[in-house]
C-alpha cells in the first residue's frame, strides 16, 4: 500500500540553525500539507501546497518557515533559524485531488521529531 | 472557525472490555468528521470518517463512531478492546466547501489497555 514517508525520523539542532525536513508524498497525490504537534498538545496545521504554491497557511507559518517541492517527488519544510519553541513532531500529509467522498482524506507520514537545543 | 474537544486525556480499559472515546465539535454547519489513531513511532492512520448519510460509521480494526448532530458529538466505540489498540486517538473536524479542507484536530486521548 502506498504511504507517505518522512526523513529523518529525529533531528536535533542548535537554536538559530536552519533545518530542512523531508517528505515524499504518495505519488498520485496533488495536495500536500505540513502539521506540527508540540509534545502533549494538539496537532496543528501549518501549511497546504497545491500546484506549486501555498494554498493556505496558519499564523504559525511565519517568515521563518518555507516549503518547496524541489522535484516531482519531494516536499520539504525549511525552518530558517530555529527557536526552542520549534521543538515538535512535524507531520507531512498528502491527498488526492479533491473528489467527493472517500478520496478526500489526508494520508499522514510517520513524522519527524525536531529537537532544538 | 471549527474546534474539537476531546475531554479525556487518558482512558484505561481492560483487554476485552468495551470502549468509548468522546469527541465534541463546534462548527456552524454539518462538518466532515474523522477519527485518527497514532501508534508509537507511527503516523496518523485514518480509522473512519463521516461525510454524509448514515450517522453510524464503521471503520477499520472493529471501530465505529456515531454522529449525533443534536449533541455535536462523534464518539468512537469498540465493543471489545485488544492490547494492540493501545495508542493515541485523535478526533478531527473538517469544514465543508472548497477543494482544500484543513481538518482541526482535538488534543487526543491516550488509550491504555491492561491485560
Amino acid at each position: 500500500e502506498p504511504e507517505v514517508t518522512q526523513t529523518p525520523s529525529h533531528q536535533v539542532t542548535q537554536m538559530g540553525q536552519e533545518v530542512i525536513l523531508h517528505c515524499v508524498p504518495i505519488s498520485n497525490h496533488l495536495y500536500f500539507y505540513w502539521y506540527r504537534q508540540i509534545l502533549g498538545q494538539k496537532v496543528e496545521f501549518l501549511v497546504s501546497f497545491y500546484n506549486n504554491e501555498i494554498s493556505e497557511k496558519s499564523e504559525i507559518f511565519d517568515d521563518q518557515f518555507s516549503v518547496e517541492r524541489p522535484d516531482g517527488s519531494n516536499f520539504t519544510l525549511k525552518i530558517r533559524s530555529t527557536k526552542l519553541e520549534d521543538s515538535a513532531m512535524y507531520f507531512c500529509a498528502s491527498r488526492q485531488i479533491g473528489l467527493a467522498g472517500g478520496r478526500n482524506e489526508q494520508f499522514f507520514g510517520p513524522g519527524t521529531r525536531l529537537t532544538v537545543l | 472557525a471549527q474546534s474539537v474537544t476531546q475531554p479525556d486525556i487518558h482512558i484505561t480499559v481492560s483487554e476485552g472490555a468495551s470502549l468509548e472515546l468522546r469527541c465534541n465539535y463546534s462548527y456552524g454547519a454539518t462538518p466532515y468528521l474523522f477519527w485518527y489513531v497514532q501508534s508509537p513511532g507511527q503516523g496518523l492512520q485514518l480509522l473512519l470518517k463521516y461525510f454524509s448519510g448514515d450517522t453510524l460509521v464503521q471503520g477499520i480494526k472493529g471501530f465505529e463512531a456515531e454522529f449525533k448532530r443534536s449533541q455535536s458529538s462523534f464518539n468512537l466505540r469498540k465493543p471489545s478492546v485488544h492490547w494492540s489498540d493501545a495508542a493515541e486517538y485523535f478526533c478531527a473536524v473538517g469544514a465543508r466547501g472548497g477543494g482544500s479542507y484543513i481538518p482541526t484536530f482535538g488534543r487526543g486521548t491516550s488509550l491504555i489497555v491492561h491485560p
